[in-house]
């Protein structure tokens, strides 16, 4: 199966700092790559998703890149705030059947 | 909207007990799936399903039986819970074909 690789396990920023989460994949077949954001006490809740056929997306601050020939996918949050303290989770699809997610990385934005 | 509803909450278990955990989707969804979240491992596949009456294994099915009667129902058992399974559990739904999975609030097993 499809392993993902997500690092750092720990991020903290200065408010207003950018924050980048870098993830690579295996099987070069993957073709939907998701990021989820997960408050505590929560759920996972997508918030950027990024196709094999795009090399980058943005919302808003937030933004997603995808190199298909290193097979790694990054996600990029500008001008950081409180509110997007949390842990991040990528995770990658070959057929939308099955999600494989990274570790997981906690980013902690101070104030 | 509900979205994807997942009950209980939390449950404490004694070894080798038995419990159903059960989740609702109101979206009609074909996909659903069960993860479970240990620390430092992210989220793992246990079972999920492409559709009624259908189920299959994912990464880590061992202790773990699934069953999909309803479209908008998708129960996870544990037949005689260990102390390893103590974790918390979530329930995702999604249309299928590479599109949004919704997870549910997730259900904290602790197996003593």
């Amino acid at each position: 199966g499809e392993n993902v690789e997500q690092h750092p396990s720990t991020l903290s920023v200065q408010e207003g700092d950018s924050a980048v989460i870098k993830c690579t994949y295996s099987d070069s077949a993957s073709n939907y790559f998701p990021w989820y954001k997960q408050e505590l006490g929560k759920g996972p809740q997508l918030i950027i998703d990024i196709r094999s056929n795009v090399g980058e997306k943005k919302d808003q601050r937030i933004a997603v890149t995808l190199n298909k020939t290193a097979k790694h996918f990054s996600l990029h949050i500008t001008e950081t705030q409180p509110e997007d303290s949390a842990v991040y989770f990528c995770a990658a699809s070959i057929t939308g059947n099955q999600f494989y997610f990274g570790t997981g990385t906690s980013l902690t934005v101070i104030p | 909207n509900a979205g994807v509803t997942q009950t209980p909450k939390f449950r404490v278990l004694k070894t080798g007990q038995s419990m159903t955990l059960l989740c609702a989707q109101d979206m009609n969804h074909e996909y659903m799936y069960w993860y479970r979240q240990d620390p430092g491992m992210g989220l793992r596949l246990i079972h999920y399903s492409v559709g009624e009456g259908t189920t299959a294994k994912g990464e880590v099915p061992d202790g773990y039986n699934v069953s999909r009667l309803k479209k908008q129902n998708f129960l996870l058992g544990l037949e005689s819970a260990a102390p390893s399974q103590t974790s918390v559990y979530f329930c995702a739904s999604s249309p299928g074909g590479a599109l949004e999975a919704f997870f549910g609030q997730g259900t904290r097993l602790t197996v003593v």
